[in-house]
């Protein structure tokens, strides 16, 4: 069975200030990791994912997360907060389950920007 | 404005009632999902479809009925409904299935109340 845990339902940052959302699997076998970010009363918007290569992936809005395979994290980063982040942002796992690919999401942490 | 659109966005309803949620998506894509969110909980997936066939129903009471007419259109018809049913629906598509690492494209969704 595949899970993910992310860290904090409910992180706050001041504008301008470092976004770390943490985030870690359980899998047994290579997965494929995304980060979809939900502003209010919107769907979910895919913000970057990593399937095979380059372990550091840059999405939209500056954000970035790095895949780590030894401490099976895939934390997301933004250098410089910005009011317009103040969302939820989900980090989803999809393995192999038998034949086919599960994608399995997070509880979501709640970003808050202060000004 | 997103390629998928789901109507209606609100919906109040009593527990004998039945009612129908819409999702249609103009991405050309072939599979189609239903996920309910609620609140301090992970997104759940309902259902998928890929190329009108439902691939994947996720243990879902029989109250809610699935409907794919064609790989534009998606239905989710509700009857009986109980009211822990309360919840925000989310209607998704992608180009592949989202478990193979395709991008997931949500709609607005529907916010459901029962009464």
């Amino acid at each position: 069975a595949q899970s993910v845990t992310q860290l904090g339902s409910h992180v706050s940052v001041s504008e301008g200030a470092l976004v770390l959302l943490r985030c870690n699997y359980s899998s047994s076998v290579p997965p494929y990791l995304f980060w979809y970010v939900q502003y209010p009363n919107q769907g979910l918007q895919l913000l970057l994912k990593y399937t095979t290569g380059a372990t550091l992936v840059k999405g939209i809005n500056g954000f970035e997360a790095e895949f780590k395979k030894s401490e099976t994290s895939f934390h997301l980063t933004k250098p410089s907060a910005h009011m317009s982040d103040a969302a939820e942002y989900f980090c989803a796992v999809s393995q192999r389950v038998g034949s086919a690919r599960q994608l399995t999401f997070g509880s979501g942490t709640q970003l808050t920007v202060l000004p | 404005e997103t390629g998928v659109t789901q109507t209606p966005r609100h919906l109040v309803m009593g527990m004998t009632n039945k009612k129908s949620l819409k999702c249609e998506q103009h991405l050309g894509h072939n599979a189609m999902y239903w996920y309910k969110q609620s609140a301090k909980k992970p997104l759940e997936l309902m259902f998928v479809y890929n190329f009108k066939e439902q691939t994947e129903n996720n243990s879902v009471p029989s109250r809610f009925s699935p409907e794919c007419p064609n790989s534009s259109h998606l239905f989710l018809h509700l009857h009986t409904l109980q009211p822990e049913d309360s919840a925000l629906y989310l209607c998704a598509s992608s180009q592949g299935l989202a478990g193979g690492g395709g991008e997931l494209f949500f709609g607005e969704g529907s916010r459901l109340t029962v009464l």
